[in-house]
């Protein structure tokens, strides 16, 4: 079965600093997306950033990277120059296989506070 | 355009009352997602349509739930009796992405939810 883990329930990081936010995954399909939400307070879920399996580079938008390792089955984000407006729960996610649904298996999530 | 909507945005129902949450997705998108949100967790799938064919509804987690979309395009989540434990935000989220696409970036885009509180 496949499987997400977030192992920081909670993060601080200081404003304009770099921060990685953890996440390692667990599946035996060979084709898989990974992506990054970011869920306000507000609660909307946005979409950040993905990676594909088979993707040779880490992806990147903007100040946010994702670094992928493929074989420690890891998909850490990295947000660079962090903002106030950054402080908000992210969730990694797993998405099957299309030819199954493509549906999303969530982390727990990852709370960051970023401090002024 | 318009994005995912969903209504209403909150919800309080009395234990054993039913419940219809509805989702519009955006216009054109051939997948639509239901998952719950428990409260300081990750969101759970719940339901799958690709147009009005609900393809997988493992995650509903009792015959409770049932969910809907008749024409392809907007969908409703029912739930019947509902308990305490229904008490979740639920999501909407759809995709341009079909079963077989060999496309591999179509991200889910969500909805703002529906906070449903069950007393």
């Amino acid at each position: 079965a496949q499987k997400i883990t977030q192992t920081q329930p909670g993060m601080f990081v200081q404003e304009k600093e770099a921060v990685t936010l953890d996440c390692t995954y667990d599946t035996s399909d060979p084709s898989y997306g990974l992506f990054w939400y970011k869920q306000p307070s507000s609660g909307e879920m946005i979409f950040l950033i993905y990676q594909g399996s088979y993707d040779q580079q880490n992806a990147t938008e903007g100040r946010y990277s994702l670094n992928f390792q493929k074989a420690r089955k890891s998909a850490n984000l990295v947000i660079s120059a962090s903002q106030l407006g950054d402080s908000a729960m992210y969730f990694c996610a797993m998405r099957e296989p299309l030819t199954q649904g493509g549906k999303l298996i969530f982390g727990q999530g990852t709370e960051l506070s970023v401090k002024p | 355009g318009a994005g995912v909507s969903q209504s209403p945005r909150y919800k309080v129902a009395k234990r054993g009352q039913d419940v219809a949450l509805r989702c519009d997705p955006i216009s054109g998108h051939v997948s639509l997602f239901w998952y719950q949100q428990a409260l300081g967790q990750g969101p759970e799938f719940l339901t799958y349509f690709q147009n009005e064919a609900q393809l997988d509804k493992s995650g509903l987690p009792s015959d409770r739930f049932f969910a809907e979309r008749p024409e392809g395009s907007v969908s409703t989540l029912k739930i019947q009796r509902t308990q305490q434990e229904d008490s979740a935000v639920y999501l909407c989220a759809s995709s341009l992405a079909r079963g077989g696409s060999q496309a591999p970036t179509y991200e889910q885009y969500f909805g703002p939810g529906t906070r449903l509180t069950v007393t």
